[in-house]
């Protein structure tokens, strides 16, 4: 059974770095990619990196000079580091299997 | 990167209803196109995948249609728990992109 469960500190004060964990089971992090997504409060979504089953990365152009994805295969986790955090970071990140299997998501607040 | 133009926005509908939502990219994206549902509180939930492709699982009455850069979800008659916000997703090219979503509610 696919599941991916998303973890992180919830609260960040504007211009701290924000470091978010998407634990796996169910697969293997070599076969298949893994994305994060966010969606603000009652707004839309967004793709904002990937790391693909041979560890190439890719970003969303308009935040790529503060993200980085990385990937742990022995723990089966994918990182996701923000920096420079602003009050519109303020979002539900998810981390999702290719286009199909979604965690449930972590709520990440930037407020001081 | 690629937009995507979804329409309409907010959507009122009754049950047994027949409805479309449609969804416009900047560029072709050679039916790499999803549709999702999400629910408050949700995770999305995929529906269609590559534009005409049912998740399993998924209840027959959704359906999607479209190639080029134009896109729908059709849902045949609606059920009390398809109340929900819709987003398509193009998958083209990275990074991929969502429509703003479709509210879709009863009337």
């Amino acid at each position: 059974q696919v599941q991916l469960k998303e973890s992180g500190p919830g609260l960040v004060q504007p211009s701290r770095t924000l470091s978010l964990t998407c634990t796996v089971s169910g697969f293997s992090l070599t076969s298949y990619g893994v994305s994060w997504v966010r969606q603000p409060p009652g707004k839309g979504l967004e793709w904002i990196a990937a790391i693909w089953s041979g560890g190439s990365t890719d970003y969303n152009s308009a935040l790529k000079s503060r993200l980085s994805i990385s990937r742990d295969t022995s723990k089966s986790q994918v990182l996701l580091k923000m920096n420079s955090l602003q009050t519109e970071d303020t979002a539900m990140y998810f981390c999702a299997r290719g286009t199909k299997d979604w965690g449930q998501g972590v709520m990440v607040t930037v407020s001081s | 990167d690629i937009q995507m133009t979804q329409s309409p926005s907010f959507l009122s509908a009754s049950v047994g209803d027949r409805v479309t939502i449609n969804c416009k990219a900047s560029q072709n994206i050679n039916k790499y196109l999803n549709w999702y549902q999400q629910k408050l509180g949700e995770a999305p939930k995929r529906l269609i995948y590559n534009t005409n492709n049912l998740q399993t699982g998924i209840p027959s009455r959704f359906s999607g249609s479209g190639s080029g850069t134009d896109y729908t979800l059709t849902i045949s008659s609606l059920q009390p728990e398809d109340f929900a916000t819709y987003f398509c997703l193009q998958h083209n090219s990275f990074p991929f992109t969502f429509g703003s979503g479709t509210k879709l509610e009863i009337k």
